[in-house]
């Protein structure tokens, strides 16, 4: 079926840095998409979200970049802190109607002080 | 705003008995909730989508006499592991829906990580 993946299990980067998270998506139909932190044992946080009639959106040190040619989205964190290690996951949402998120494999990230 | 709460946060259980966990939307309504399920270094996978009023749609291969949930209020979901075996031990999220504009943003809380002895 239709899946949502990530070309880079981990990525490591030095405090300060920017970093970026990359994600593929299969859905060319999908409508919506969403990066999640998820900290050790805890519950995923939402980070940013676009839609897909956009091609950028920026928010607090985060910007969400989306290519629906290559069916490509990432996220870059700019002047990275150690706050910022974490699982990363990219969510797409392919039916507003039944609201039901599509996540991908995850992106650990490790912020070197 | 947009606080999803998630009672208890670590539960040991034996073999053989049942655990309920709760999950709370606290500053809103929540229509809609759901369940997943995530397992060591993996992604989350949904489980079951719980609605209000009405009964949970399980996602395939999800067992719904194993894994009961019960949506009794707007902000309150409830699931059920029942007769837990030490292959349903896992972390258990969920998370609520709720938004503007026609998207609804999903909230999660904290988990419950499940250990079945």
């Amino acid at each position: 079926g239709e899946n949502v993946g990530l070309h880079l299990p981990t990525l490591s980067v030095q405090e300060g840095d920017n970093s970026i998270i990359n994600c593929a998506y299969s859905n060319s139909a999908s409508d919506y998409f969403i990066w999640y932190k998820q900290e050790s044992g805890k519950g995923p946080q939402f980070i940013i979200d676009i839609r897909s009639n956009m091609d950028k959106r920026q928010g607090q040190r985060v910007t969400v970049l989306l290519n629906k040619t290559v069916k490509h989205l990432s996220l870059q964190i700019a002047a990275t802190q150690p706050g910022d290690s974490a699982v990363y996951f990219c969510a797409e949402l392919a039916d507003f109607g039944n609201e039901k998120l599509t996540f991908g494999t995850g992106t650990r990230l490790t912020i070197i002080p | 705003g947009a606080v999803v709460s998630q009672h208890p946060s670590w539960v040991i259980c034996k073999s053989g008995t049942s655990v309920k966990i709760e999950c709370r939307s606290l500053d809103f309504q929540a229509t809609t909730m759901f369940w997943y399920r995530q397992f060591p270094k993996q992604s989350l996978m949904l489980m079951a989508t719980s609605n209000e009023g009405s009964k949970a749609t399980y996602e395939q291969g999800v067992e719904k006499d194993k894994f009961l949930i019960n949506h009794a209020s707007l902000t309150l979901s409830t699931l059920t592991v029942t007769s837990a075996h030490p292959e349903d031990s896992s972390f258990y999220i969920c998370s609520a829906s709720t938004g503007t504009g026609g998207i609804n943003i999903q909230y999660f809380g904290a988990g419950t990580r499940l250990s079945v002895l």
